[in-house]
């Protein structure tokens, strides 16, 4: 089956700088790259997805960027907040089965 | 719209006691839901895809037995935890997709807010 890694597992930053979380899967197959953000005890919220007929996307203070060849895949977060602190889940889906493979998570801390 | 429910929200039980886990989409028909299971500090684990009208599919690993689904309708699955046991308590969440209907983004899901199982 699909394997996502994630890195790094924590993250911490001064507001106003970037973040970047990096991930990596294993089967070309795959087509479909969520980002969710999770607060402690609450659900995942997509906050970006892109798929692997596009190299990059933007959404704001978030972009996620595809590299279908080398397989992995980045979330840019920039001029943080406070706010984005959380843990943010990477995810990949194979075509078929719609099946989401999580990687492990990225705290993200955010310093004011 | 594309909004999924869970019931209950939390829930505390004896060991040896089963429970039932609602998961509903409420503005939507789901033609596949998803059950997932995280542990504190840790990731989302699927433990099963379940399809409208037909058996669960289960992850390696994950008992059949244990954790009985059912998905009755395009808006209802439910997760049952068969006699359990305190390494059972867990976040449960459940996701809704629209895999398979016209028109629908195949592949997001819709995350329900979770349920909260503690078993003492």
């Amino acid at each position: 089956g699909e394997n996502v890694e994630q890195h790094p597992s924590t993250l911490s930053v001064q507001e106003g700088d970037s973040a970047v979380i990096k991930c990596t899967y294993s089967d070309s197959a795959s087509n479909y790259f969520p980002w969710y953000k999770q607060e402690l005890g609450k659900r995942p919220q997509l906050i970006i997805d892109i798929r692997s007929n596009v190299g990059e996307k933007k959404d704001q203070r978030i972009a996620v960027t595809l590299n279908k060849t080398a397989k992995h895949f980045s979330l840019h977060i920039t001029e943080t907040q406070p706010e984005d602190s959380a843990v943010y889940f990477c995810a990949a889906s194979y075509p078929n089965d719609y099946k989401l493979s999580f990687g492990a998570g990225t705290t993200v801390t955010v310093r004011a | 719209g594309a909004v999924v429910s869970q019931h209950p929200s939390w829930v505390i039980c004896k060991s040896g006691t089963s429970v039932k886990i609602e998961c509903r989409s409420l503005d939507f028909q789901a033609t596949t839901m998803f059950w997932y299971r995280q542990f504190p500090k840790q990731s989302l684990m699927l433990m099963a895809t379940s399809n409208e009208g037909s058996k669960a599919t289960y992850e390696q690993g994950v008992e059949k037995d244990k954790f009985l689904i059912n998905h009755a309708s395009l808006t209802l699955s439910t997760l049952t935890v068969t006699s359990a046991h305190p390494e059972d308590s867990s976040f449960y969440i459940c996701s809704a997709s629209r895999a398979g209907l016209a028109g629908a983004n195949h592949n997001e899901q819709f995350f329900g807010p979770g349920t909260r199982l503690t078993v003492l």
